[in-house]
């Protein structure tokens, strides 16, 4: 059972370039999330979808773009790429919100340099 | 957005030792959750916990809500190098759920 798959694991990006993370899951889960994770600082909600067709921003989505075309998956596209952006990217789907129970991928690392 | 404090940010202990760590708030949850992440992976839920005063044990893990709903704990009985992890609590209301910073703990065998 895959769960929520995230590529890439690595990936260096230089300022100003443009790339998009992918994020799929295989349990058929309504509700999909991006965090980052930054040293000390916890995981920061970037933006979240209740079910395809519907994404809405969290608390740090400046930078970032979402669509949710399928349940499936719930790519997060970073325009001209900054240093601000180095972090570790992890993607999570719940089938309820609130309480619901997370369940998380194995993380991007992105470095933009 | 409820702010969680999570104390302390850092804890490194020998095996064998107990230890508790606390995830704390100004406002009322209306659930908390737990959760461990292992370095290169994401974070896994350890338990959630909804009624004030609520205990959940998990074999040698301990998980309290308080009275109030304001504040949790974890203890850890004979902590093992296998607990080594950052732990994370995400709580909130009706607004949103949150992660607190996470208390980084090492157990040295």
């Amino acid at each position: 059972n895959a769960g929520v798959t995230q590529t890439p694991k690595f990936r260096i990006l230089k300022i100003g370039q443009s790339m998009t993370l992918q994020c799929t899951q295989d349990m058929n889960h309504n509700y999909m999330y991006w965090y980052r994770q930054d040293p000390g600082m916890g995981l920061k909600l970037i933006y979240y979808s209740v079910g395809a067709g519907i994404t809405d921003k969290g608390e740090v989505p400046n930078g970032y773009n979402v669509s949710r075309s399928t349940t499936e998956d719930f790519p997060l596209r970073l325009e001209l790429a900054a240093p601000s952006q180095t972090s570790v990217y992890f993607c999570a789907s719940s089938k309820r919100r609130g309480a619901g129970e997370l369940f998380f991928g194995e993380g991007s690392r992105l470095t933009v340099l | 957005t409820q702010l969680l404090e999570q104390s302390p940010q850092f804890l490194s202990i020998q095996e064998g030792e107990n230890l508790t760590v606390y995830c704390n708030s100004s406002s009322v949850f209306s659930s908390l959750q737990w959760y461990r992440q292992e370095p290169g992976e994401g974070p896994v839920l350890l338990v959630t916990v909804v009624t004030g005063g609520e205990v959940k044990k998990l074999k040698r893990l301990t998980f309290q809500f308080g009275d109030a709903r304001k504040d949790s704990s974890l203890h850890i009985t004979a902590a093992q190098p296998g607990d080594t992890g950052l732990y994370l609590c995400r709580g909130g209301g009706a607004d949103g759920l949150t992660f607190g910073k996470g208390t980084h703990l090492i157990i040295q065998p």
